[in-house]
């Protein structure tokens, strides 16, 4: 199984609202990452967790929370999101942090902020 | 900025072989060279990657020139499902699995 799934495939939200992404790999990799794309733009690294731990936070603010709770499961708790926060969110998981291992994305959620 | 030139875009007919350029003339030793594609509404899918040797796998081959200034990206026979947008990509391995996506190239494969 090759495969990272993100839940949910499409969110709307408003500006007060408290929401959270899902994604998921059963490959057993210990690298995850989140990825933001703009429409017509390529995507831009957020997050990166390491074996669990927060190792990379590409000066996100704070109203977007990643959590890890366990080696398959990567969270991303949305708060307070302004309207230029629409995007789609891309997962990824590669098999370690270091090396040269390739990326393996998801489909994304595309997030709507009204 | 991104480490890597791409053209913005390129044509390409059904069948025949896609070539697909990418300067990364500051690359350093310890930087790999990845190629990934994002079709249209998808999450980006990997190709290829390498070092410093050629590379050939069942979806595309890498050639990576000598010094490691460029390299190309050959597509042997591309099908109308190759149409996306190909990203050229230098990442160490002491990065954390960092990717810096440029611009990349918009093939669009023509019956």
């Amino acid at each position: 199984d090759t495969e990272v799934t993100q839940t949910p495939k499409h969110l709307v939200m408003g500006m007060t609202n408290k929401k959270s992404l899902k994604c998921e790999q059963h490959m057993g990799h210990r690298a995850m990452y989140w990825y933001k794309q703009k429409a017509k733009k390529p995507p831009e690294l957020m997050f990166v967790y390491s074996y669990e731990k927060l190792s990379i936070n590409e000066s996100v603010p704070s109203r977007f929370s990643p959590e890890c709770p366990n080696s398959s499961l990567l969270n991303l708790h949305l708060h307070a999101l302004q309207p230029e926060d629409s995007a789609l969110y891309l997962c990824a998981s590669s098999q370690d942090p270091g090396g040269a291992y390739e990326q393996y994305f998801g489909p994304g959620t595309r997030l709507t902020v009204t | 900025d991104a480490k890597t030139t791409q053209p913005t875009s390129m044509d390409c007919a059904e069948g025949r072989a896609a070539n697909l350029p990418c300067n990364h003339s500051t690359i350093s030793g310890n930087e790999y060279v990845y190629w990934y594609r994002q079709i249209h509404s998808q999450g980006p899918q990997y190709i290829i990657h390498g070092l410093k040797n050629n590379e050939t796998n069942e979806m595309a081959s890498l050639i990576i020139t000598e010094d490691r200034k460029s390299s190309t990206l050959i597509l042997p026979h591309a099908t109308l499902r190759d149409t996306a947008v190909y990203y050229c990509i230098v990442g160490a391995t002491d990065s954390w699995g960092k990717l810096q996506f440029g611009a990349g190239t918009q093939v669009v494969v023509t019956p």
